[in-house]
């Protein structure tokens, strides 16, 4: 049980484009959902939070409106990274929870804007 | 000072040595104390969470927390070649309205050799 998925798995695409990416909880209702970013070798820096239906919380130095963030229902968020640039490449990790406490992860979406 | 210190490592071991991993944290708040494993390229898979001190043990793997001092260690023992992956200790404070933010230490990368 607890499984998540994000779609795609890997993207390349040209700088100034956008990149949508989807994350879904496949076999729970998810309450919240989480972005992650992840630089090679390093931990996973919180992006964002979503609930279901409302606004996305945005970490301090992010940019909402870089990183668009739509939760439109219990089991499905996205990113969109408008207009992409190189130093937006990075590895992109979704995790959903149902419970307070417990956070269950995507296998991740790796981008590479060129 | 982070709020959860963890060393990255990398740690090399022999097939079936008894792994020992640690991370501190600052924070007297965090109530929740996870163990996440990371594969290269891959998303975290939650190992094993507690609550309180004390120690919870799931097969090969135990989580210890000692919340006077602050410290939570992951043992794992028979070590296997896949186990080598990163492992990244996490920890949250639920607050009241809902919100469980985890803070991941920086993951210690380890490598269980033949």
């Amino acid at each position: 049980g607890a499984v998540v998925s994000q779609h795609p798995s890997w993207v390349i695409c040209k700088s100034g484009t956008s990149v949508k990416i989807e994350c879904r909880s496949l076999d729970f209702q998810a309450t919240t959902m989480f972005w992650y970013r992840q630089f090679p070798k390093q931990s996973l820096m919180l992006m964002a939070t979503s609930n279901e239906g409302s606004k996305a919380t945005y970490e301090q130095g992010v940019e909402k409106d870089k990183f668009l963030i739509n939760h439109a229902s219990l089991t499905l968020s996205t990113l969109t990274v408008t207009s992409a640039h190189p130093e937006d490449s990075s590895f992109y990790i979704c995790s959903a929870s149902a419970l307070r406490e417990t956070q269950y992860f995507g296998p991740g979406t790796r981008l590479l804007v060129l | 000072q982070k709020e959860v210190e963890q060393d990255p490592g990398p740690l090399s071991v022999p097939e079936g040595a008894i792994v020992s991993l640690n991370c501190t944290y600052s924070n007297s708040a965090f109530q929740y104390f996870m163990w996440y494993r990371q594969y290269s390229r891959k998303g975290p898979e939650l190992l094993m969470y507690t609550y309180s001190s004390g120690n919870k043990e799931d097969g090969r793997f135990t989580a210890q927390v000692d919340k006077s001092s602050k410290y939570i260690s992951l043992f794992i023992r028979d070590s296997q070649p896949s186990d080598s992956a990163t492992y990244l200790c996490a920890t949250l404070a639920v607050f009241t309205g809902g919100g469980n933010k985890l803070t991941f230490g920086t993951g210690t990368q380890l490598k269980v050799e033949l």
